[in-house]
């Protein structure tokens, strides 16, 4: 039981690049995020899915896309990368309302 | 506005000694969960506690538990006989309503324990 994945673990791109951050997780959650840490701002929702095939918006989605064609994945899209971009993503998945939220380990992103 | 607050950024605790880390929250909604995660010099965020908004009793984990007082909108995480290990980054986050699954952070509390 693996938990959840993310890849990459270090990424560096040049400013208009895009690329896609991977998560997948093996435990039948139906919920599904990403966030994102900034230093002093805790961790900022980006997008979220609460099944396959629906997603929607957190708290600061501009710039990011978000599919989910199967259960176990979540990929994230940057889809022209900005200096702002850089921080470190995680991706996290739960089962019930009053369970946890599982972590990803994280990508550290950074856009020059 | 704000959903979590957290007004300590950093904070200094003796080896073996007990730790009070603030928390305060920010819903209408009668319906949600509030959680603690710690997140060591690694990186990775481990889930500590649990407190949902109905229950009764203060949630407990180990040397961890949940000072929750419902009125004044507070969820405090008290760590007991702190150790060298507890020093990390910990995180207050709340989810609201029924079947919203989101969860709110806050800005965070550094522990750093001293030998």
């Amino acid at each position: 039981n693996a938990g959840v994945t993310q890849t990459p673990k270090f990424q560096v791109l040049k400013t208009g690049q895009s690329m896609t951050l991977q998560c997948a997780q093996d435990m039948n959650h139906e919920y599904m995020s990403w966030y994102r840490q900034d230093p002093g701002m805790g961790l900022r929702l980006i997008h979220y899915s609460v099944g396959a095939g629906i997603t929607d918006q957190g708290e600061v989605p501009n710039g990011y896309n978000v599919s989910r064609s199967t259960t176990e994945d979540f990929p994230l899209r940057l889809l022209s990368a900005a200096p702002s971009q850089t921080s470190v993503y995680f991706c996290a998945s739960s089962q019930g309302w009053t369970g946890e939220q599982f972590f990803g380990p994280g990508t550290r992103l950074t856009v020059l | 506005a704000q959903k979590i607050t957290q007004t300590q950024p950093g904070m200094f605790v003796q080896e073996k000694e007990a730790v009070t880390l603030d928390c305060t929250y920010d819903t209408s909604d009668p319906s949600y969960g509030l959680f603690w995660y710690k997140q060591p010099s690694s990186g990775e965020m481990i889930f500590l506690i649990y407190q949902g908004s109905y229950d009764q009793q203060n949630a407990t984990e180990g040397r961890y538990s949940l000072n929750f007082q419902k009125a004044r909108k507070s969820a405090n995480l008290v760590i007991s006989a702190s150790q060298l290990g507890d020093s990390a980054m910990y995180f207050c986050a709340m989810r609201e309503g029924l079947n919203d699954y989101k969860l709110s952070f806050g800005a965070g509390t550094t522990v750093t324990v001293r030998a």
